[in-house]
């Protein structure tokens, strides 16, 4: 069984401009969450989707968004890039139960100059 | 708010030996799920240990083991007969219970195990 998919794995960009991040989850799993890391703020949890809906949000700036499609593949898009905003972004997919068991993947690892 | 606490920035361990990682979290919730994952240099998560706040035994998954200590509020990871693989970052991570994914996560222990 293939494991959750991000695209792109490495990616730079410029200050103002946006990017899109991909994540194909693992088959069968509905729920999807994205997560920023980096060295001085650690893991922190950006926002969750399932079956489409937004479940729940952390405390970012509104210029980061995500969306879920039908086929359960997620986006997420960052807007107005800061250099703050250069980090990895992980994704990770989970079936229903048990709770908290999510499978990351590899992270696309954004660079903002 | 939620918080969890890694004291210990990097540890080191010969390999075959025992090494346990600390973590302390801070909650008012009684039912909770708290886990250990391990991120290799690779990158890619994974999770080692889950253990629910409900349950007084500490959960085992071969090597590795936790002591949990519900009133202390602490969650260490033991991991035994340490092997090369074992080289990654530790992140405890904390979860309220219901109908989410959101993990609040300390700030990591880097494990080296030398041989």
């Amino acid at each position: 069984k293939a494991g959750v998919t991000q695209t792109p794995r490495y990616l730079i960009k410029t200050r103002g401009q946006q990017v899109t991040l991909s994540c194909s989850p693992i088959s069968g799993h509905r729920s999807v969450s994205w997560y920023q890391q980096t060295p001085g703020q650690g893991l922190q949890f950006l926002f969750e989707y399932f079956s489409e809906t937004q479940r729940n949000k952390g405390n970012f700036p509104g210029r980061f968004s995500g969306r879920q499609f039908s086929n359960s593949r997620s986006e997420m898009n960052v807007s107005t890039l800061e250099l703050g905003d250069s980090a990895l972004y992980l994704c990770a997919s989970r079936m229903d139960n048990p709770p908290g068991e999510l499978f990351f993947g590899e992270g696309s690892r954004l660079t903002v100059l | 708010a939620q918080t969890v606490t890694q004291s210990q920035p990097e540890m080191s361990v010969q390999e075959a030996e025992t090494v346990t990682l600390s973590c302390t979290y801070d909650t008012s919730e009684n039912n909770y799920y708290l886990f250990w994952y391990k991120q290799p240099p690779s990158r890619q998560m994974i999770l080692v240990i889950r253990q629910e706040a409900y349950k007084q035994q500490n959960a085992t998954e071969n090597r590795f083991s936790v002591n949990f200590q519900k009133a202390a509020k602490s969650f260490s990871l033991k991991i035994s007969d340490s092997q090369l693989g074992d080289t990654a970052m530790y992140f405890c991570a904390f979860m309220k219970p219901g109908n989410t994914d959101k993990l609040i996560f300390g700030t990591g222990t880097r494990l080296q195990v030398f041989p």
